[in-house]
């Protein structure tokens, strides 16, 4: 079956650091891969997603890359702010009607 | 643009006593409509999904179940609630347009159960 493993939080970054959060998937066939950001009291909102290999997913200075060779879609951003603060999902969709599997979601804290 | 509408925002309910969680579609016909909860610092479970009026899958046994009577009407029902029901409840929907599979999600019900 299709699984997604996220890194573990919590992340405590100061601001202007670099965010690296990692994603690994397993799937059949070819999944598309998204990031999910949720905010404190709030639903989930979608942030970037690549439906391919070797596409490149970016939203509000996030990026990552669908690489097919390792599995990965890692979330990536050069200078985090406050604002970031909030809960990252990544999660595949294979098209079928149950669609997407979720990680388990990594809570990221930004102090100023 | 899609949207979904879910209500209430916060409820707190008594162990036993019945549930109803409603969430409402715009921007889209025929979508696939899920419900999903969050626990306390968990991630996301599936608990049902919807791909048509009166057509629901359910992921997990559970004494939750959901009904659609219409297209964009989606409702999460428990008839005695448990404490571990409490959580965070999430509807989300799928458009009938093509796309690439990512969800559109409503802001969610905060449920605590006493």
């Amino acid at each position: 079956g299709n699984s997604v493993t996220q890194m573990e939080g919590p992340v405590t970054l100061s601001e202007e650091a670099f965010l690296t959060i990692n994603c690994t998937y397993t799937a059949t066939g070819y999944p598309s891969l998204f990031w999910y950001v949720q905010y404190p009291g709030e639903g989930l909102q979608l942030l970037l997603k690549a439906t391919k290999a070797d596409d490149k997913g970016s939203n509000k200075g996030f990026e990552a890359t669908y690489r097919k060779e390792t599995t990965s879609f890692h979330l990536e951003k050069g200078s985090v702010q406050v604002s970031d603060s909030a809960v990252y999902f990544c999660a595949l969709s294979t098209g079928s009607a149950r669609q997407l599997t979720f990680g388990s979601g990594t809570q990221l804290t930004v102090l100023p | 643009s899609q949207t979904i509408h879910q209500w209430p925002a916060t409820l707190v309910q008594p162990v036993g006593s019945p549930l109803s969680l409603e969430c409402t579609v715009e921007g889209t016909s025929n979508p696939n409509l899920y419900w999903y909860r969050q626990a306390a610092g968990r991630g996301l479970q599936l608990l049902f999904y919807s791909v048509g009026i009166g057509q629901i899958s359910s992921e997990v046994p559970q004494n939750l179940s959901a009904s659609r009577p219409q297209d964009r009407q989606f409702i999460l029902s428990s008839k005695k609630l448990l404490l571990s029901d409490s959580g965070f409840y999430l509807c989300a929907g799928k458009g009938s347009s093509y796309n690439t599979g990512e969800l559109f999600f409503g802001e969610g019900s905060r449920l605590t159960v006493l």
